[in-house]
């Protein structure tokens, strides 16, 4: 069955400190792969997204995530944490079928330390 | 561009009530999406609509949920009777095309709160 796992439910970082999020799936085939935040009380804004080709993306806000085959991974990367990127994050995977629908994993909610 | 619109932003109703909710994609996008976010949890999909047809509602509560959306455009999510389980925020989301080589945009979602 098509799945998302973000392991993390919380993370605690420093400001100033580098941050990896967490993201596995479980799919047959190279799905399409999204990673979103959400601030308290906003809706979801992508930071980034892979379909194909390089697989290190560039995304908003400094972030950058690597897709991993090998892994079914698509772990979020941010070298130096702001205290304003405290959020939730959720993966987003989309499955190349006939649905083509976007399934989110439960989220990580980071929490930066001043 | 404009966003996705939702309406409206809060809701309150009391158990075995009815609710209904609306999103107006943006414009031209074919695919439209129902997420349902219960506090805590990531958004889970109930019904993806291409056009006016639907593509998966396979996690849609069919006894006490439903939606449509009328001519490919505006969608209607409703919930006749509502649970306390059912608080949540409801998010809209739409997509370009079928190919999904495009992202979700999503709508600031309604906040359901069912006492």
């Amino acid at each position: 069955a098509q799945s998302v796992t973000q392991p993390d439910i919380h993370i605690t970082v420093s400001e100033g400190a580098s941050l990896e999020l967490r993201c596995n799936y479980s799919y047959g085939a190279t799905p399409y792969l999204f990673w979103y935040v959400q601030s308290p009380g906003q809706g979801l804004q992508l930071l980034l997204k892979y379909f194909s080709g390089d697989t290190l993306v560039q995304g908003i806000k400094g972030f950058e995530a690597e897709f991993k085959r090998s892994q079914s991974s698509f772990n979020l990367r941010k070298p130096s944490v702001h205290w304003s990127d405290a959020a939730e994050y959720f993966c987003a995977v989309g499955f190349m079928n006939r649905d083509d629908k976007i399934i989110f994993g439960k989220g990580t909610r980071l929490h930066i330390l001043p | 561009e404009a966003g996705v619109a939702q309406s409206p932003r809060y809701k309150i109703i009391e158990k075995r009530q009815s609710v209904a909710f609306w999103c107006n994609p943006i414009s031209g996008h074919a695919t439209l999406y129902w997420y349902q976010q219960i506090l805590g949890q990531g958004p889970k999909l109930l019904i993806q609509f291409q056009n006016n047809g639907v593509v998966d509602d396979s996690q849609l509560p069919k006894d006490r949920f439903s939606a449509e959306r009328l001519k490919g455009v505006d969608s209607t999510l409703k919930i006749q009777p509502a649970k306390l389980e059912d608080s949540a925020v409801y998010l809209c989301a739409s997509s370009l095309d079928p190919d999904m080589n495009t992202e979700a945009f999503f709508g600031q979602g309604t906040r359901l709160t069912v006492v």
